[in-house]
């Protein structure tokens, strides 16, 4: 089993609509999650950081950990065309430990 | 506020050309630093990474060597490159609680 899980995509939807996009992982210790945009031939931008459990609101992004189920959730609400890009979730257990990222999910939000 | 500053953007290089990648960060001290590879299609593989000056630890065995003169300059460097070092080369840093990372722009390498 992988450290970390994503699906690939692609992902497409309309502009507008809700996207969800999410990572499990395997390690309790990790408790500092990550998301990255990332564009083609970019380096990663990023978007949400959530420590432990919760949920987190930054304008259209919300970001969601539920350490019981080790499970985090990345919701982007009214996407627009300018969303298009990788998402890329991470985490890390804190001083000592390296970051373990997911693969990223390829999302096109079409005009 | 803290910034990240890696250069070349793009670095077209022949097989066995040396090669080395810069990498400063900006308003912070005593930062971790990073070096990542990005294949395309793929997801991102940790090279280096550093916790202080000179202290430098290598996450996969290969053609590549990393050095941190100075308290926030890391340098990517190869004495021979091969055709399988071609790649998206980042830079990266995170406070030492290591609780979020933060990535530089990006080099594009092409090794032909």
């Amino acid at each position: 089993q992988k450290e970390v899980e994503q699906d690939p995509g692609p992902l497409s939807v309309p502009e507008g609509a809700i996207v969800s996009l999410n990572c499990t992982y395997s390690n309790s210790a990790f408790q500092y999650f990550m998301w990255y945009r990332q564009y083609s031939r970019k380096g990663p931008e990023l978007l949400m950081y959530t420590y432990s459990s919760g949920n987190k609101e930054d304008g259209r992004f919300t970001a969601q950990v539920d350490k019981s189920s080790k499970y985090i959730s990345l919701f982007i609400r009214d996407s627009q065309p300018s969303d298009s890009a990788t998402y890329l979730c991470a985490m890390s257990a804190g001083y000592g430990q390296n970051f373990v990222f997911g693969p990223g999910t390829r999302l096109s939000v079409l005009p | 506020s803290q910034t990240i500053h890696q250069w070349p953007a793009t670095l077209v290089q022949p097989v066995g050309s040396p090669l080395s990648l810069e990498c400063t960060v900006e308003g912070t001290s005593n930062p971790n630093l990073y070096w990542y590879r990005q294949a395309a299609g793929r997801g991102l593989q940790l090279l280096f990474y550093s916790i202080g000056i000179d202290q430098i630890s290598s996450e996969v065995p290969q053609n590549l060597s990393a050095s941190r003169p100075q308290d926030r300059q890391f340098i990517l460097s190869s004495k021979k490159l091969l055709l399988s070092d071609s790649g998206f080369y980042l830079c990266a840093w995170s406070p030492s609680l290591n609780e979020k990372l933060f990535f530089g722009s990006g080099t594009q390498l092409s090794v032909l």
